[in-house]
């Protein structure tokens, strides 16, 4: 029969544009979160990370937006280049209410981007 | 510098043997985490070790799976015995810290058992 798996979320733009891509996390007491890119036949690259007390963070061409209120992370790409293409996770590092790290990362589904020359 | 070194890149066995998928985590960091990936569950933890040692094996699917870290810098993940709903990608990833600060990902081994 027909195997189901997931249908992750697509984004396609053209080269030049920048592109937002949008995450929402489960738990509130997450104090840490990280944006991946995985190329095709390749494990998981870090792009950049962002911790609970801040909001906003910047990096070269990339910023990751944090939004504690409504759980909502996202990567904002400037400028998209074709070399841009490949799937984006999100990633959050748990903790209890007290604080406590769970010491691991749970990640989201991923969204493909694909950028058009 | 070196990042994550997985072996092999590629597997393709049959059901019912023994598969040992290979990690060397970057040098200094004390964490070490395997992960499967497949289309049906995405990316899932299942064991990380902190000083070589196992911290949380809670992702494990069964018994027929089994890691060891003998020291800093290996680790082995083993699958015995081996079947076709095992077939995945497995990555190994390494980090300085426990969970705040990223994870290091090697290129993964892509395992198909037939």
């Amino acid at each position: 029969g027909e195997s189901v798996g997931l249908h992750l979320p697509t984004l396609s733009v053209q080269e030049g544009d920048n592109s937002i891509i949008n995450c929402a996390y489960s738990n509130s007491a997450s104090d840490y979160f990280i944006w991946y890119k995985q190329e095709s036949g390749k494990g998981p690259q870090f792009i950049i990370d962002i911790r609970s007390n801040m909001d906003k963070r910047q990096g070269q061409r990339v910023t990751v937006l944090l939004n504690k209120t409504v759980k909502h992370l996202s990567l904002q790409i400037a400028a998209t280049q074709p070399g841009d293409s490949a799937v984006y996770f999100c990633a959050e590092n748990g903790a209890n209410a007290g604080g406590t790290s769970y010491g691991k990362l749970t990640f989201g589904q991923g969204t493909i981007l694909t950028v058009h020359p | 510098d070196a990042g994550v070194i997985q072996s092999p890149r590629h597997e393709v066995t049959e059901m019912g043997q023994e598969v040992t998928l290979r990690c060397k985590p970057i040098s200094g960091h004390d964490y070490l985490f395997w992960y499967r990936q497949t289309m049906m569950r995405g990316l899932e933890l299942l064991i990380y070790f902190n000083n070589n040692v196992p911290i949380d094996d809670s992702g494990m699917p069964e018994d027929r799976f089994s890691a060891k870290m003998p020291n800093a810098s290996f680790s082995t993940l083993k699958i015995q015995p081996s079947e076709p709903r095992d077939s995945a990608v497995y990555f190994c990833a390494s980090s300085p810290d426990r969970g705040r600060q990223p994870q290091h990902f090697g290129d993964g081994t892509r395992l198909s058992i037939l």
